[in-house]
């Protein structure tokens, strides 16, 4: 079974540019997360998706932080303009179902690297 | 608010040395769900283990380990006889049992355990 494919891996930017990042989840997975994680720090979430829908968006800094899921599938994360403390690792992660039903289980990408320099 | 603590920043041990890693956990929830993620150099997090609040059983696997106790709100993880390929970043984790609302994972800090040869 295919992983959270996630891409770019790499990517560094200056300030003020925008980037975007791209997720696949586990096919058929409802529930999508994005998380950002810090050097040194636990990953913080970002935003939570249940099929096209927004569950939880109260951390995602929206005057620069945008994010979809237009048919319930794919992701994108993108920032604009980015700041020199957007440099992080962005997680994608997906389950099954949400993860307080029964626990699922939440399967993540290897993550997105970005720089701002 | 949910809060997970793992006060180990970092743990260096020696080969096939037992080694504990600590977390200890806040919530007002009665229903929620503790997990273990290893986070190798690669960045994927990798799910270890899954635990419902209403099961205090301790649970073995191979090597592993772990000790959930509700009256010290902890959920304490041991590697037997470590291995070099043991090395990672451990992160605990916490999320709420679904009532309808947010249910993305509140992580620790991690515990960076290294395992010298």
């Amino acid at each position: 079974e295919a992983g959270v494919a996630q891409s770019p891996r790499y990517k560094i930017i200056e300030k003020r540019q925008s980037v975007a990042f791209w997720c696949n989840p586990i096919s058929g997975h409802a529930t999508l997360y994005w998380y950002q994680q810090i050097l040194g720090q636990g990953p913080k979430l970002l935003i939570q998706f249940q099929n096209n829908g927004v569950v939880d968006d109260s951390q995602l800094p929206k005057d620069r932080f945008s994010a979809e899921r237009l048919k319930g599938v794919d992701s994108t994360l993108k920032i604009q303009p980015a700041k020199l403390e957007d440099s992080a690792v962005y997680l994608c992660a997906s389950s099954l179902n949400r993860a307080g039903f029964s626990g699922n289980t939440i399967y993540f990408g290897e993550g997105s690297w970005l720089t701002v320099v | 608010a949910q809060k997970v603590t793992q006060a180990q920043t970092e743990i260096s041990v020696v080969e096939k040395e037992d080694v504990t890693l600590d977390c200890v956990y806040e919530t007002r929830d009665t229903t929620y769900y503790l997990f273990w993620y290893k986070q190798p150099p690669s960045g994927e997090l990798v799910f270890l283990i899954r635990r419902n609040s209403f099961d205090e059983q301790n649970e073995i696997s191979g090597r592993y380990s772990w000790n959930f106790q509700k009256s010290t709100s902890s959920f304490n993880f041991t590697i037997t006889a470590s291995q070099v390929v043991d090395s990672a970043v451990y992160f605990c984790a916490l999320v709420r049992g679904s009532g309808g609302g947010a249910d993305g994972l509140t992580f620790g800090k991690g515990t960076h355990l290294i395992i010298q040869p």
